[in-house]
This record gives C-alpha cells, sequence and structure tokens, in this order.
C-alpha cells in the first residue's frame, strides 16, 4: 500500500539509449512533479503536471517528457540518454485543496537511481 | 533563479546534543518547508511555516520563519541516532509553485 511508487528502483543503461521510469500514486492526489537529485545531493524540480497544464522547469533539456496515462500516473521518458543524466530521480504527487491556504504537502516516492554509462 | 543557500553542508555530532541548520535565500519566500530524507528514501515533509516570524515544533524539531522572510533554521534538540540523514530546507513563493530545495545539511550521530 505504497503511497507513491517508482519503478525501476535501479536502472543502468547505455547512452544513446530511451528509457522510462514509471510512477504511480494512490492518494487521488491530482498532481504530480518530476525531481532530479544530483551526486551532490541537489534536489531540481523538472515537472509538475496536473490536469490542467504541464509546468516545465525551463533548464530540462527537450530529450526528457513526463507522460500521464491517467490521474495516477506520471511517467518520465528520457531520449538519447548522456552521461550527465546520471542522477536519482524522485517523483511525487500532492493535492491541491484550493482557497489560498497554504502549502499542498507533496509526497516523495523512493526514488529511481539511473546510471547512463 | 531564487537560490537557496544552507548550512553546514554536513554536520558530525555526539548523541544527545542539540543540532542547529539553517537556510538562506536571495529572494523570500511565502512558505518555508523542511524535509528529511533517509538513505535511499525520498523527503519525508518535517515543519512547514507560512507566516514570518512563526515558530513551530514537531517533537524534538523546531524551525522558525525569519521576519524577512528570506531564512530559515532548524533546531534538532538532544539528536538521536535516527535523526542520521539529510536535511532540506524548501521555499514555495505562492501556493501551486514549484519548490526551490536548498543543497541539504547531512547529519551524522554518533552513539
Amino acid at each position: 500500500d505504497t503511497a507513491v511508487s517508482q519503478t525501476p528502483k535501479y536502472l543502468v543503461t547505455q547512452m544513446g539509449n530511451d528509457k522510462s521510469i514509471k510512477c504511480e500514486q494512490n492518494l487521488g492526489h491530482d498532481t504530480m512533479y518530476w525531481y532530479k537529485q544530483d551526486s551532490k545531493k541537489f534536489l531540481k524540480i523538472m515537472f509538475s503536471y496536473n490536469n490542467k497544464e504541464l509546468i516545465i522547469n525551463e533548464t530540462v533539456p527537450n530529450r526528457f517528457s513526463p507522460k500521464s496515462p491517467d490521474k495516477a500516473h506520471l511517467n518520465l521518458h528520457i531520449n538519447s540518454l548522456e552521461l550527465g543524466d546520471s542522477a536519482v530521480y524522485f517523483c511525487a504527487s500532492s493535492q491541491d485543496r484550493g482557497g489560498t491556504s497554504s502549502y499542498n504537502e507533496q509526497f516523495f516516492g523512493p526514488g529511481t537511481r539511473l546510471t547512463v554509462l | 533563479g531564487q537560490q537557496l543557500n544552507q548550512s553546514p553542508q554536513s554536520m558530525f555530532i555526539q548523541e544527545g546534543e542539540d543540532v542547529s541548520m539553517n537556510c538562506t535565500s536571495s529572494s523570500i519566500f511565502n512558505t518555508w518547508l523542511w524535509y528529511k530524507q533517509d538513505p535511499g528514501e525520498g523527503p519525508v515533509l518535517l515543519i512547514a511555516l507560512y507566516k514570518a516570524g512563526e515558530l513551530t515544533s514537531n517533537g524534538r524539531l523546531t524551525a522558525q520563519f525569519g521576519t524577512t522572510r528570506k531564512d530559515s533554521f532548524l533546531n534538532i534538540s538532544a539528536s538521536i541516532p535516527s535523526d542520521v540523514g539529510i536535511y532540506f530546507c524548501a521555499g514555495q513563493l505562492y501556493r501551486g509553485n514549484m519548490l526551490t530545495f536548498g543543497g541539504g545539511t547531512r547529519l551524522m550521530v554518533k552513539p
């Protein structure tokens, strides 16, 4: 009954390949995110997506694309993998409660460690 | 873009000691957050702060939202071995905006 799950946990691949990482949340949330954590542990938002809009961090290369088959899933597709793509990728989700209050808590998945050789 | 500077980068302390870490920003945030990341896991929210000057506690953890809205600190009292992990501050300008994370403070506790 994991809230936010990701597969695979580890992914090792060659440069130039295309790969996907899957994310599923069973919290009924309406917004999902992808983050990249580099080797120095810096966490950077890549995408934010709900059924209304996709927000893209302008620094993310267009080789990365999120795809949402339904509200509970946001998969990350990466084309033409490069060495610098090696990192841990985290999926997260939150529920927009509307109104003017506060932070909609983001719940993170366990991460996918991607290694590009 | 906005930058969050978190310090110290790492701390190695004795069990039972108190710990303090802080985060400063080049621009204001309207929400400050503190997360903890255990090895091999994703970050988990510890404390959320919504008003300048706000002081909030969660067990042995206490966090404050700076009055200038450009900084925040987290204190952990009487540390225990399970406090080991990486602590991240994060800021959000408006509800629904993306989060900006600090670089993390790696905490190590010696029993």
